[in-house]
């Protein structure tokens, strides 16, 4: 199995940047995904790595070292409207590649 | 619009009851699942179906059951011996060209009276 971990909670303000870190060990890593969850509704894709380096998309970035098992996400300008969860999640080609959820790292966005 | 639809948006559940939830698409995905989410808890997979006719248990399918007879529905059911059933239920679907990336439907909250 695997075990992501990432932090529970964290509080930016408006304007500002936050990296949300996401560590896992896994046999067979095929790929990590980002989710964006807002309270109550649908998880939506974010991102996807699943070679090392950077991924660029808008206000988000994400980044993969799969020597240390390690990604971030990289949330800049924030928005009000990006209080949500963040999911990381990891694919193992050993676990017939199913996903492998983190429990979420909850951002809180102040004005 | 090409989607994932769950229904319903809050179910109630009596003691020794079943109660299904349903999960259609139309976005054409051969793959669905069936996540269970907890608060404080990552998602856990319960079944999931790579294929009409076909599915296979994830890490929690004690106290649940499934079925796939179209490929664009997936419904699960909730057994009475799931003691422990209240969570958000969430149904996905992919497909290998988009690196089987999740495509959410918008959950059930189930609850138990």
């Amino acid at each position: 199995g695997q075990n992501i971990d990432q932090p529970t909670e964290m509080t930016a303000t408006e304007g500002a940047i936050v990296q949300i870190n996401c560590t896992y060990q896994t046999s067979g890593f095929n790929g990590l995904f980002w989710y964006q969850q807002h309270a109550g509704e649908a998880p939506t894709f974010l991102s996807y790595n699943v070679l090392d380096g950077l991924e660029e998309k808008g206000r988000f970035s994400s980044f993969l070292s799969r020597s240390k098992g390690y990604s971030y996400l990289l949330l800049k300008e924030l928005q009000m409207k990006d209080s949500a969860s963040y999911l990381c999640a990891v694919r193992d080609v050993l676990n017939r590649d199913k996903l492998s959820f983190g429990a979420g790292t909850t951002v809180t966005v102040r004005a | 619009d090409g989607g994932i639809t769950q229904s319903p948006k809050y179910l109630f559940r009596k003691e020794g009851q079943n109660v299904t939830l349903s999960c259609e698409q139309n976005l054409n995905h051969d793959a669905m699942y069936w996540y269970r989410q907890d608060p404080g808890q990552g998602l856990r997979l319960i079944y999931y179906s790579q294929i009409v006719n076909d599915f296979q248990k994830g890490d929690i399918a004690e106290g649940y059951s499934v079925s796939r007879e179209k490929k664009e529905s997936f419904p699960l059911t909730v057994t009475s011996a799931q003691k422990n059933p209240t969570a958000f239920y969430l149904c996905a679907s992919s497909r290998p060209q988009d690196n089987e990336k999740l495509f959410f439907g918008s959950g059930t909250q189930l609850s138990v009276l």
